[in-house]
């Protein structure tokens, strides 16, 4: 069946602009996953949604970072007033079940963001 | 809090040499280790998994045996081929929590023929 998919692409934005990024999970997935991938940071963990609610919100850098989920499925990464520290590829994952530690996360193709 | 620490890159074999990318972590509990892999242009996919102590997680040839105490995740592969080419990461799950993966920074292998 598909897989992961994230849109857009790859994103170009100038510094105080807001951008939105999209994740569609895997049909049926409860649990989804929001990553960051940066240079200077490696991977690092964002937000977790089981169903439409977010009980860990932990890794979100600032409260210019939100993110919400619907209907349990397509989940949108907001970011307001852009920096430049913002450029990263965000990667978004989605499992069955987001509980009991063995559950393997599919990962979609990820955002390239670049703030100018 | 948890962390995951392996070996720094870039690894750089020939063609069909032994491969070993060391992994150790630290974690409260009892986590689910995983090798991620990163090939060039494309996302990340799981590479092997497992779940608790002493368990065998296998795939394409590459292994890494959960080693509780000496908390590692080493992966190996007998014979690297210039397809294996990509970045690994190393990451734990926590059994307790809300399965967020936490990663290490990534070795990347590079196999010329």
């Amino acid at each position: 069946g598909a897989g992961v998919s994230q849109s857009p692409s790859n994103k170009v934005t100038e510094k105080g602009k807001d951008v939105e990024l999209r994740c569609d999970p895997i049909s049926g997935h409860t649990a989804l996953y929001w990553y960051r991938q940066s240079l200077g940071q490696g991977l690092e963990f964002l937000i977790y949604f089981q169903g439409n609610s977010a009980p860990d919100k932990s890794g979100l850098p600032s409260d210019r970072f939100s993110a919400e989920r619907t209907g349990g499925s397509v989940s949108t990464l907001t970011i307001q007033r852009t920096q430049q520290e913002d450029s990263a590829v965000y990667l978004c994952a989605s499992s069955r079940i987001g509980t009991g530690g063995v559950e393997t996360q599919y990962f979609g193709p990820g955002t390239r963001l670049l703030v100018l | 809090g948890n962390s995951v620490t392996q070996m720094e890159g870039p690894v750089t074999l020939s063609e069909e040499a032994f491969l070993t990318i060391n992994c150790t972590y630290t974690a409260t509990g009892y986590p689910s280790l995983f090798w991620y892999v990163q090939y060039p242009g494309e996302g990340l996919q799981l590479l092997l998994k497992a779940t608790k102590a002493d368990d065998k997680g296998s795939n394409k040839g590459f292994e890494a045996t959960y080693r509780k105490e000496t908390t590692s995740f080493h992966l190996e592969k007998g014979s690297v081929q210039v397809s294996d080419s990509a970045v690994y990461f190393c990451a734990l799950s926590d059994s307790g929590g809300y399965n967020k993966l936490i990663f290490g920074a990534g070795t990347r292998l590079a196999v010329h023929p």
